[in-house]
């Protein structure tokens, strides 16, 4: 089983509208999380942080953190065509890890 | 922003070969990291590296030796190439977790 499973696979959402995407880790040694957003043909590229409980918001985009659950989601507001993309949640295991764990991904299309 | 060079950016080798993947980063970044990407299963760690001389292994190191010879650079070897080992190679670094920055591919097919 992987460490860090992503929920759901692929998700369509209108232009405008609201995408919700999920990560929980079955590892108790998982720490901190990362969001990070790869678009066709490109590297992934850090999109948030969050390594303790609660809420953080960077413009439309808003992330959650539940450590006692090990989830966390990811919310993007007024979705644009321009985010869609494959998004993939990322995790370290235990303090003082340098292991970049990630999950399979959402692929997430935004139609106008 | 940090720069990660990887070569070649395609390759095509038969089952049974030799093939080394290189990476360089010029932001004296000490972690480097080889993950391979495959529809359906994300970003897999291969293996990581903290400085030159180290090697750390990760989820999927089966197939794969590495090796960091410098700060700079560090190397993915598969010294006998399988079918299975077809992917997207990937080569990442980082000064501490809290961003990793990464190359821009290297296509790997083996016929």
């Amino acid at each position: 089983q992987q460490k860090v499973q992503q929920s759901p696979e692929s998700l369509i959402v209108p232009e405008g509208g609201m995408a919700s995407l999920n990560c929980t880790s079955s590892d108790r040694n998982v720490d901190y999380f990362w969001w990070y957003r790869q678009h066709s043909g490109k590297s992934p590229k850090m999109l948030m942080s969050i390594f303790s409980n609660g809420e953080k918001e960077e413009g439309r985009f808003t992330v959650h953190l539940n450590k006692a659950s090990l989830h966390t989601s990811l919310h993007i507001r007024d979705s644009q065509p321009s985010d869609s993309a494959l998004y993939l949640c990322a995790a370290s295991m235990g303090s003082g890890s340098w292991q970049l764990i990630f999950g399979s991904g959402t692929q997430l299309t935004v139609m106008p | 922003e940090a720069a990660v060079t990887q070569s070649p950016r395609n390759k095509v080798t038969v089952t049974g070969g030799n093939v080394t993947l290189s990476c360089r980063q010029t932001n004296s970044h000490n972690y480097m990291y080889w993950y391979r990407q495959d529809t359906g299963h994300g970003l897999r760690l291969i293996h990581y590296s903290y400085g030159a001389g180290n090697l750390q292994i990760g989820d999927v190191p089966d197939g794969y030796k590495a090796t960091r010879t410098t700060q700079e650079d560090f190397f993915l070897l598969l010294e006998l190439a399988s079918p299975s080992q077809t992917s997207l190679y990937f080569c990442a670094s980082s000064d501490d977790i809290t961003e990793v920055f990464f190359g821009k591919g290297t296509r790997l097919t083996v016929v």
